[in-house]
């Protein structure tokens, strides 16, 4: 079953501009993971913020991360055409023993140049 | 460094026919191994995960089967292929649980079933 959901599906928006993709989830987790996947390739993990970290930086990246909303969010700054791909949050969830990670059903991103 | 390896990228089969996915990771010892199916435009299904040689944990039940027969080595299999196993098959590692760390992902095969 999927455990999270980004919102929302597509986004298109111009070069340079902001991007911000939402994903919400249902159990208590670990840690929060955001992943890159450009069309017909495998997933690039982006950035990790932990259940008890609010926000993270990476270079051009922002997460958030709302425990008592169980929700998300990545922001990409100044937007650049090489952006243009599909984002998943994926997440753990706080079970002994939980070997796995679930991932939503995604957001797919276009830059126009 | 770490590798993932993935193959065959790409493969067409007919209805009933056997399936063999192979994936190996290069340059790491005793990794978490994961199989996810990504249908057109949607998002990552689990399949099956192994934390060990010979342990196989089944997400879904369906006609596919994994194996981990050496330690860096997991093959996804079928008997008989259905059209509904159509899809992106991704394999993917991870150093302990994915509650301390990220999966590291292959390029991906492209199953389609006719």
């Amino acid at each position: 079953s999927q455990q999270g959901e980004e919102d929302p599906q597509a986004l298109s928006i111009q070069e340079g501009e902001n991007a911000t993709m939402n994903c919400s989830y249902k159990t208590s987790i670990n840690n929060l993971q955001w992943y890159r996947q450009n069309s017909g390739r495998g997933l690039v993990h982006l950035i990790l913020i932990r259940s008890n970290e609010r926000e993270k930086h990476s270079g051009r990246l922002r997460v958030t991360l709302d425990t008592s909303k169980k929700s998300s969010s990545l922001l990409i700054t100044a937007s650049r055409a090489a952006d243009t791909a599909s984002y998943f949050c994926a997440t753990d969830a706080d079970d002994f023993g939980n070997e796995k990670l679930t991932f939503g059903t995604g957001t797919r991103l276009t830059i126009i140049p | 460094s770490q590798t993932i390896h993935q193959w065959p990228a790409t493969l067409v089969q007919p209805v009933g026919s056997p399936l063999s996915l192979e994936c190996t990771v290069e340059g790491t010892s005793n990794p978490n191994l994961y199989w996810y199916r990504q249908a057109a435009g949607r998002g990552l299904q689990l399949l099956f995960y192994s934390v060990g040689i010979g342990q196989i944990s089944s997400e879904v039940p369906q006609n596919l089967s994994a194996s981990r027969p050496q330690d860096r080595q997991f093959i996804l299999s079928s008997k008989k292929l259905l059209l509904s196993d159509s899809g992106f098959y991704l394999c993917a590692w991870s150093l302990g649980s994915p509650s301390t760390g990220e999966l590291f992902f292959g390029e991906g095969s492209r199953l389609t079933v006719l």
